[in-house]
């Protein structure tokens, strides 16, 4: 079963704007995280925010979690050529699941 | 030069065939865990492994089988039982089983079967 929902499917956007990617959830979760997946390859972690958290940075990736609405939003400032791959929220529910759930994910692609 | 292996990067088979996918990290990880993606989706998972000779079906289970004899290896196997094995897999391990630690990725194997 898949609890992520990335919006939207698709997203392109020239080099140097910001691009934003949303994720929603239906259960309590112990914490969210978000991959990147170029063609072909595996996925890269890229950030975990815990539920108890509301921002987090790192570098030029911004995410966003709001439990009382079910949802994140990871934000790429200043974007470049070679951001350009497929974003995934997954999360990971309360009561000590080691599982993920992961998203179908936002293909992102940024044009030079 | 710590990291999780695939192999192969690709693999063909015929149908009717039972054909093992191979896993093996050195981050001395105790969870593994193996995911199907097909075209534009997600990742849903097969199986995962907690600690060495134990674990515990993913939402996709059948067709599919698994060992844990190793800590550092954790084969798939897809049977011939499985009735649509073309897919792009992944391996994944994580640190401390029981907890929702970020998961590191292998490079998949995309599986064709004709």
């Amino acid at each position: 079963s898949q609890q992520g929902e990335e919006d939207p499917q698709a997203l392109s956007i020239q080099e140097g704007e910001n691009a934003t990617m949303n994720c929603s959830y239906k259960t309590s979760i112990n914490n969210l995280q978000w991959y990147r997946q170029n063609s072909g390859r595996g996925l890269v972690h890229l950030i975990l925010i815990r539920s108890n958290e509301r921002e987090k940075h790192s570098g030029r990736l911004r995410v966003t979690l709001d439990t009382s609405k079910k949802s994140s939003s990871l934000l790429i400032t200043a974007s470049r050529a070679a951001d350009t791959a497929s974003y995934f929220c997954a999360t990971a529910g309360g009561g000590g699941s080691e599982k993920l759930v992961f998203g179908k994910g936002t293909k992102l692609t940024v044009n030079p | 030069d710590g990291g999780i292996t695939q192999s192969p990067k690709y693999l063909f088979r015929k149908e009717g065939q039972n054909v093992t996918l191979s896993c093996e990290q050195n981050l001395n990880h105790d969870a593994m865990y193996w995911y199907r993606q097909d075209p534009g989706q997600g990742l849903r998972l097969i199986y995962y492994s907690q600690i060495v000779n134990d674990f515990q079906k993913g939402d996709i289970a059948e067709g599919y089988s698994v060992s844990r004899e190793k800590k550092e290896s954790f084969p798939l196997t897809v049977t011939s039982a499985q009735k649509n094995p073309t897919a792009f897999y992944l391996c994944a391990s994580s640190r401390t089983p029981g907890h929702p630690y970020e998961q590191y990725f292998g490079p998949g194997t995309r599986l064709t079967v004709t």
